[in-house]
């Protein structure tokens, strides 16, 4: 089943203990990205990444980095959480720019 | 900067009532737009995409619409059911690796 897989489903941390939400997907899809989405504000993009080893900003990356090693992982990194990074978070890829997106599931995230 | 909002924020309707949801982009110059369904505390699920070169697509109950020059899309769901209910979101990809989200529009249809 072509699908883009997220784990952990839900995460619950401390302030300042680094964590890493990983994201795959099985459609050797050129194109991913992180949103986060938080009530009233809806999603916003974090990072995005056009290919292995090319990624860029989206429209709210502080607090978070990413990278792409392999095309189907594109993993989160939170050096050092914060509060205000607890949120809802997920991971979407699609074959091509423009091309319409397939999201995972989300990860909900809470930093205490 | 584009901007997408979707209006209204809320609707319930009663069983088998046909539906538009609206939203409405600032930039015509969009590369396409894709309709997504979304339960509360899960993931998005892709239900239609527009090109841009395109005026609509449909599958089954669901049709959406595309006037850029009017710069609005809508969603008719025909025949409302209580399987419908859930929030609906537009997203707007400008042809740049950003893509623009709504705030969505929570349905609710009353059985």
């Amino acid at each position: 089943e072509a699908q883009v897989t997220q784990n952990p489903r839900y995460l619950i941390t401390v302030t300042g203990k680094k964590l890493t939400v990983t994201c795959s997907q099985n459609m050797n899809h050129e194109y991913m990205s992180w949103y986060r989405q938080d009530p009233g504000l809806g999603l916003r993009q974090i990072y995005y990444s056009m290919n292995v080893e090319v990624t860029d900003k989206g429209d709210v990356p502080e607090g978070y980095k990413v990278s792409r090693k392999e095309k189907r992982n594109f993993p989160l990194i939170l050096e050092s959480p914060s509060p205000n990074q607890t949120s809802l978070y997920f991971c979407a890829s699609s074959y091509r720019q423009g091309g319409g997106y397939t999201f995972g599931s989300g990860t909900r995230l809470t930093v205490v | 900067k584009q901007e997408v909002t979707q209006i209204p924020a809320a609707l319930s309707v009663p069983e088998g009532e046909n539906l538009v949801l609206n939203c409405s982009f600032t930039d015509s110059a969009i590369y396409n737009l894709q309709w997504f369904r979304q339960d509360p505390g899960k993931g998005l699920t892709s239900l239609l995409l527009i090109q841009s070169s395109q005026r609509e697509q449909t599958s089954g109950r669901l049709n959406a619409s595309l006037d850029k020059s009017s710069g609005r899309s809508t969603l008719y769901i025909a025949a409302s059911q209580p399987g419908d209910s859930a929030t609906y979101l537009c997203a707007v990809n400008t042809g740049g690796f950003k893509t623009i989200f709504g705030a969505g529009t929570r349905l609710f249809v009353k059985a």
